[in-house]
């Protein structure tokens, strides 16, 4: 069992195309991550949310968290091919936050 | 570079043998992380270092998987008697502790695929 759903599973989209990419879970989670991986790397940290509600500006990217801390989302504005990669959400839980539960990824293939 | 480095990034194994994988953190980085990604899945927690003490090994798979991290920073992922299931890519991440409020920041290495034939 999945502890943390990502949707979609894969999105593939012209350039300057907006994108929202969904991250959903049962559990609360003191804190949720957002990673981007590309081939052959490590995933590296995008933005790390904590507060219920809370919202954070990258850029073109926006993440928000859950009022419950249970979801997340990560839209994207005007998409550059840039963008393309695999986009992973990561959960930590109260009492380990050191202990990332990742979930499967969205993979988002950005088309010049 | 001042990443973080693991080696080799390629490993074909038979089954049956044992390979050990190496990861060098980030200098100064107190906290290491191990992770075993299988293709199409997101990273899966194996265990964690703070210096040299393992404080959470319950992502081992089973008792082939043994880590260790004996001066508290270059760190060994070893796996015996190898089995396919054990195909997969294996993460070293490493963080400095920003307090117990805070979720670190993990800095990941760029994995060893390991292939077991």
């Amino acid at each position: 069992t999945q502890l943390l759903e990502q949707s979609p599973q894969f999105l593939s989209i012209q350039e300057g195309e907006n994108l929202t990419v969904y991250c959903n879970s049962s559990s609360v989670f003191s804190s949720l991550q957002w990673y981007r991986q590309e081939p052959g790397e490590g995933p590296v940290l995008l933005v790390t949310v904590v507060t219920g509600g809370e919202v954070k500006k990258l850029k073109r990217l926006t993440f928000q968290f859950g009022d419950a801390r249970k979801d997340s989302s990560l839209h994207i504005t005007a998409a550059q091919p840039g963008d393309t990669g695999l986009y992973l959400c990561a959960g930590a839980r109260g009492g380990s936050n050191y202990k990332l539960t990742f979930g499967k990824g969205t993979l988002l293939t950005v088309n010049p | 570079g001042a990443g973080v480095s693991q080696s080799p990034r390629y490993k074909v194994a038979k089954r049956g043998q044992d390979v050990a994988l190496r990861c060098d953190p980030i200098s100064g980085h107190v906290s290491l992380f191990w992770y075993q990604q299988a293709l199409g899945q997101g990273p899966e927690f194996l265990t964690y270092f703070q210096n040299e003490a393992q404080l959470d090994k319950s992502g081992l798979p089973s008792d082939r998987f043994f880590a260790e991290r004996p001066e508290g920073s270059v760190s060994t992922l070893k796996i015996q008697r190898t089995q396919q299931e054990d195909s997969a890519v294996y993460l070293c991440a490493s963080s400095f502790p920003e307090g117990p409020l805070f979720t670190d920041t993990q800095y990941f290495g760029p994995g060893t695929r390991l292939t077991v034939l």
